[in-house]
Parts: structure tokens; C-alpha cells; sequence
């Protein structure tokens, strides 16, 4: 059973696409985290949030506590935006992976 | 400024060698410091975690033990390493701060067992 469930799996845009990746979860949390993850392997942390929305720059974080979804969109992306978005969510001790989208984004 | 240093970025050792990844903070006090390990095209799955020094609880039987010698060092180590010990392995370090759980990650280790 998965505690935290992303699609799509793999996503391929065109440069300047509006893209959004979605995340659902089953547990109770205390705040989600949505990292990014490049071909070489090192993880950022994007975001991290317990409510409503966040933005930064062409990213821009949403979560429903109720629903247990959150969502991540991405702006007029781009070709550097290309990397895998792993949504975690998480409570005290404990974070819950997703298995990651692999995004492309096509110049 | 808070920071992660994990150590080295990529290692191919033989079957039956031994293990030690090393992963130490800067920046803060008394973290929970995690490894995590992410096989070929699966999510990452939790080896080991530390809320203290000396405190280390396993997640999943394996070939692998955990270490926290120092409040801010934690390390990765295997006596005799398995094929199946290949992989990506990530130190992460967290902490409770203003109702939230802050966490930060290193930029991992590509391990091959050959």
C-alpha cells in the first residue's frame, strides 16, 4: 500500500507548457514537501507547506489537508526545469515518499 | 546558513568490501538525521533514522548498520557489501521548527557494487 500516490508518473512538455503534477496522500501530516531531484542525483527542497499556497518564481505549491492532495504547477516552463518532482509528505519523525514524475521539457 | 555535506558523490566498491558514507550538518543543533536509499527507478525508501546521538532505529532489515558518533554526523556502513547493495543513498536531516518539519537533503551517493 502507498501512503502517497503522484501522476502522472512521466510527463513530456513543450517549452512554455503550463504543467501541473498532482499528489495524493493517505496519512495524517504535518506539512508536505515537494523536492526536485536532477539527473545527477542531489535533492532540493521547493517547497515546503502545510496550507493554501506557495509560490515561488514560475513554481507555485498548493495543498488541500482535507482532500489530502497537493498539487505542484510549474509556469512557462522550461527545458532546466527538466528533473524529477517527488512529492513528500510528512509527519515529526516520519516523511513519506512519492515515486517521483520525471519531467521533460522540450525546447 | 544551514547545510548538508554528504560524501563521496559516487563509489564503486567490489563485492564483499566494506561501507562508509558519511553525512555531516552545519547550522543547527540536535537534528533528526535520516539515510535513505533509492534503487533504479523506485522512490526512496528509509533505511535508518536518529533523533539523538547514539540513537539509531532501522527501518528495514538489511545489510547495512547506521552510526551517529557525533550530534551532527551520521554514517553509513556495511561490513561486507552485497550486489544488491547498489543504489542511491541520501542523508537528509530534519527539524521541528514553528509547527513544521523543516528538512533539507544531501546531494547523495551513486553507489555500484560490482
Amino acid at each position: 500500500k502507498n501512503e502517497v500516490e503522484q501522476s502522472p508518473q512521466n510527463l513530456t512538455a513543450q517549452e512554455g507548457e503550463f504543467i501541473t503534477i498532482n499528489c495524493s496522500y493517505s496519512v495524517g501530516i504535518s506539512a508536505l514537501h515537494w523536492l526536485q531531484q536532477h539527473p545527477g542525483g542531489g535533492i532540493v527542497s521547493l517547497f515546503m507547506l502545510s496550507s493554501g499556497k506557495k509560490k515561488h518564481g514560475r513554481l507555485i505549491a498548493t495543498i488541500n489537508i482535507q482532500e489530502k492532495h497537493s498539487s505542484l504547477h510549474i509556469t512557462a516552463s522550461h527545458p532546466r526545469d527538466s528533473a524529477v518532482y517527488i512529492c513528500a509528505p510528512s509527519t515529526g519523525n516520519q516523511f513519506y515518499f512519492g515515486t517521483g514524475t520525471s519531467l521533460t521539457v522540450i525546447p | 546558513s544551514q547545510t548538508i555535506h554528504q560524501w563521496p558523490a559516487t563509489l564503486v566498491q567490489p563485492v564483499g568490501s566494506p561501507l562508509s558514507l558519511e553525512c555531516t550538518v552545519e547550522g543547527t543543533s540536535n537534528p533528526n538525521l535520516y539515510w535513505y536509499r533509492q534503487a533504479a527507478g523506485r522512490g526512496l525508501q528509509l533505511l535508518f533514522y536518529s533523533v539523538g546521538i547514539g540513537q539509531i532505529s532501522s527501518e528495514v532489515p538489511q545489510n547495512l548498520s547506521a552510526s551517529r558518533p557525533q550530534d551532527r554526523q551520521f554514517i553509513l556502513s556495511s561490513k561486507k557489501l552485497l550486489l544488491s547493495d547498489s543504489g542511491f543513498y541520501l542523508c537528509a536531516w530534519s527539524v521541528f521548527r514553528n509547527l513544521n518539519t523543516e528538512a533539507f537533503f544531501g546531494q547523495g551517493t551513486r553507489l555500484t557494487v560490482v
